[in-house]
């Protein structure tokens, strides 16, 4: 168990630019998750894969963010045209499947700052 | 929708002493409930969970939670607290709608270990 996996830790960009962040899951892990965390914050729900499907997106997400998993391994998310308000700790998170509900195992997140 | 407050912002507790964080949840049906921590700049860890059986839930690093159905609360505890527990707390309940996926979190309590 290596743990989930995110790259970069540390993204600045100027407002207007596109950025992407990578997210590799504990491989046997099916469900990958990204959260949003701003300071003084809880993580705020933005997706969810079970395997390469998207199944659910928050309202939270707009038309500027969009979140891949191809062949169900490791998932990016990216923002286009970025704005202030976009910066943000990215966090991904992947659980195991199986009976129960098993905990969620977190990265330690992509800190966003846009300028 | 499913939901936890976490009433205080901050708490403070010396060394040696017991420490208590506190969690009140709403949801539709059996919660399934949630500690996390989250140390600086870190993703955030999983502590304990509760889905059913026993009320008193024992977790990580010492830490046990208490479900009360009755007050619909899920606080944390640990009889003796240490200065490297301090950190931040998320208390986080299992959202059932849209299928039920994904976690919500509090806004956190950052609890503070003083000598």
């Amino acid at each position: 168990d290596t743990g989930v996996s995110q790259n970069p830790r540390h993204k600045i960009t100027k407002r207007g630019q596109n950025v992407t962040f990578r997210c590799d899951p504990i491989s046997e892990h099916n469900r990958l998750y990204w959260y949003r965390q701003t300071l003084g914050q809880g993580p705020e729900f933005l997706t969810y894969f079970q395997n390469e499907a998207q199944l659910e997106k928050s309202r939270l997400l707009s038309d500027r963010f969009s979140a891949e998993r191809p062949k169900g391994s490791f998932s990016t998310l990216e923002i286009q045209r970025t704005e202030q308000g976009d910066s943000a700790m990215y966090l991904c998170a992947s659980r195991s499947p199986g009976q129960g509900w098993s905990p969620l195992h977190f990265g330690n997140g992509t800190r966003l700052t846009v300028t | 929708a499913q939901s936890v407050a976490q009433p205080e912002d901050q708490v403070n507790v010396a060394e040696g002493n017991p420490l208590t964080v506190k969690c009140t949840y709403s949801v539709s049906g059996n919660p399934y409930l949630f500690w996390y921590v989250q140390y600086p700049n870190r993703g955030l860890q999983f502590l304990l969970k509760y889905i059913t059986g026993d009320n008193l839930v024992k977790g990580s690093y010492g830490f046990e939670a208490e479900f009360n159905k009755s007050q619909t609360s899920f606080h944390l505890k640990k009889p003796s607290a240490l200065v490297s527990d301090s950190a931040l707390y998320f208390c986080a309940v299992r959202d059932g709608t849209g299928g039920g996926n994904k976690l919500t979190f509090g806004t956190g309590t950052q609890l503070k270990v003083e000598l």
